[in-house]
């Protein structure tokens, strides 16, 4: 069954530092996300990628961040200069419908 | 995504019990909706969803309810499985969005 990936599964990094989230989603959706749970909160949205285009961002997708789809099957979050609340799991999802399929997350500490 | 520190509502059953869970929204936009289960250390995974045109939806062991009335959504599990401790989450998606809006969740806990 084809599911997303992301890597890495844990990334530690100390504050100011950029760091890139990597996903590969499911190889025929089109629409790719990323989202993130805070320990101990919700999962929360932070943008959608449509057509190599952003098509919906929140207001925790600041400046700070950035996405991109550097070939036909990668999907990366940069955060250029993290802080210590940038501290929380990121998923990755996808759908080639409604259905938003999300990987495993990366675990992303900021020290 | 691990839960620990999560003050989530728990609902604790006995294995073969069956289980519902519930969610509240408050958009009368959203128009689809969609269960999550989650797993400790793991991504959401998708259960089951419907949209804002039915009030009920069938799959294996488990049914989703939505009331819009009362805006208020359901997921019955039947036969409840130790496997099924996982925390659940409702999500919706409003008109002309992509994104989800997640609840804060609930931890089923079931006893063998």
């Amino acid at each position: 069954e084809p599911e997303v990936t992301q890597t890495p599964s844990h990334q530690v990094t100390q504050m100011g530092q950029e760091v890139i989230l990597r996903c590969v989603p499911i190889s025929n959706h089109l629409y790719f996300y990323w989202y993130r749970q805070i320990l101990g909160q919700k999962v929360e949205f932070l943008v959608s990628f449509y057509n190599n285009e952003i098509s919906e961002k929140s207001e925790i997708f600041d400046d700070q961040f950035s996405v991109e789809r550097p070939d036909g099957s990668n999907f990366t979050l940069k955060i250029r200069s993290t802080k210590l609340e940038d501290s929380a799991m990121y998923f990755c999802a996808s759908t080639g419908g409604y259905e938003q399929y999300f990987g495993p997350g990366t675990r992303l500490t900021v020290t | 995504g691990e839960s620990v520190g999560l003050h989530l509502p728990t609902l604790s059953v006995q294995e073969g019990d069956n289980s519902i869970i519930n969610c509240a929204y408050s958009n009368s936009a959203s128009d689809y909706f969609i269960w999550y289960k989650q797993e400790s250390g793991k991504g959401p995974q998708f259960i089951i969803d419907i949209r804002s045109n039915m009030d009920k939806r069938q799959g294996q062991r488990v049914t989703v309810l939505l009331n819009k009335t009362v805006k208020h959504l359901s997921l019955q599990i039947a036969a409840t499985q130790p496997g099924d401790s996982a925390v659940y989450f409702c999500a919706h998606q409003d008109t002309g969005r992509r994104a989800l809006t997640f609840g804060s969740g609930t931890r089923l806990q079931v006893q063998p």
